[in-house]
């Protein structure tokens, strides 16, 4: 079985602070993990892939096999940073194909 | 590139009734993956079509069932309508089935069941 583990379900910080937004995983085979992000009144996006190690908009994130997590962070929060960010796994679903599990996500505000 | 479209945007139904979802994949993507998001959680697995055939399914009922067609547009249908059913429902295309490629989301359809 697979899943993912957003454990803060709200995070606030102010603009300019450090964010780091945790994800845990639990999953038998090779992982692919993502961050997918919904901006208000926007489709789900994706912001960034483990496999493609860039950084978008400041954000990074490093898979720790070890600890089995995929944390995001940002060095400098900004306003327009604020939303619902949801951290997924690509597994197998039982046969040939890959689904995605998603955690419950993490609702990031950035004051001013 | 045109995006994934979903619709209708928004549907309220009653209890036992059906009701037909609809979803237009990315250009160039033959996989249509759909998900259900409830109130205050992640979305959910429902089932994968890939050239024209179920090719995966998460943990739901028989009632809710699928399409795919020629231009690998999608459908999903649900049958005997239960107040649970009330989410976001969410379609993601992507390229090939067989990798862990991103998939690539529509706005979604918000079911309220009545």
């Amino acid at each position: 079985a697979q899943r993912v583990t957003q454990p803060e379900k709200l995070l606030s910080v102010f603009k300019g602070a450090p964010v780091e937004l945790k994800c845990n995983y639990s999953y038998s085979g090779s992982p692919e993990l993502f961050w997918y992000v919904q901006y208000s009144r926007q489709r789900l996006q994706l912001l960034l892939r483990h496999i493609s190690r860039e950084s978008i908009k400041g954000f990074t994130a490093d898979l720790n096999k070890g600890e089995t997590s995929f944390h995001l962070k940002k060095p400098f929060a900004q306003e327009e940073d604020s939303a619902m960010y949801y951290c997924a796994l690509s597994g197998r679903s039982g046969g040939s194909n890959y689904k995605l599990t998603f955690g419950k996500g993490t609702l990031l505000t950035v004051n001013p | 590139e045109t995006g994934v479209t979903q619709s209708p945007t928004h549907l309220i139904k009653t209890r036992g009734q059906q009701v037909t979802l609809r979803c237009s994949s990315q250009s160039g993507h033959n996989t249509v993956s759909w998900y259900q998001q409830a109130l205050g959680q992640g979305p959910q697995f429902i089932f994968q079509y890939y050239r024209e055939e179920e090719n995966g399914r998460g943990n739901f009922p028989p009632r809710f069932s699928g399409l795919q067609f020629p231009n690998y547009s999608s459908e999903l249908n649900v049958n005997a309508l239960e107040l649970d059913d009330s989410a976001l429902y969410l379609c993601a295309s992507s390229f090939d089935p067989g990798t862990q490629e991103t998939q690539y989301f529509g706005p979604g359809t918000r079911l309220l069941v009545l």
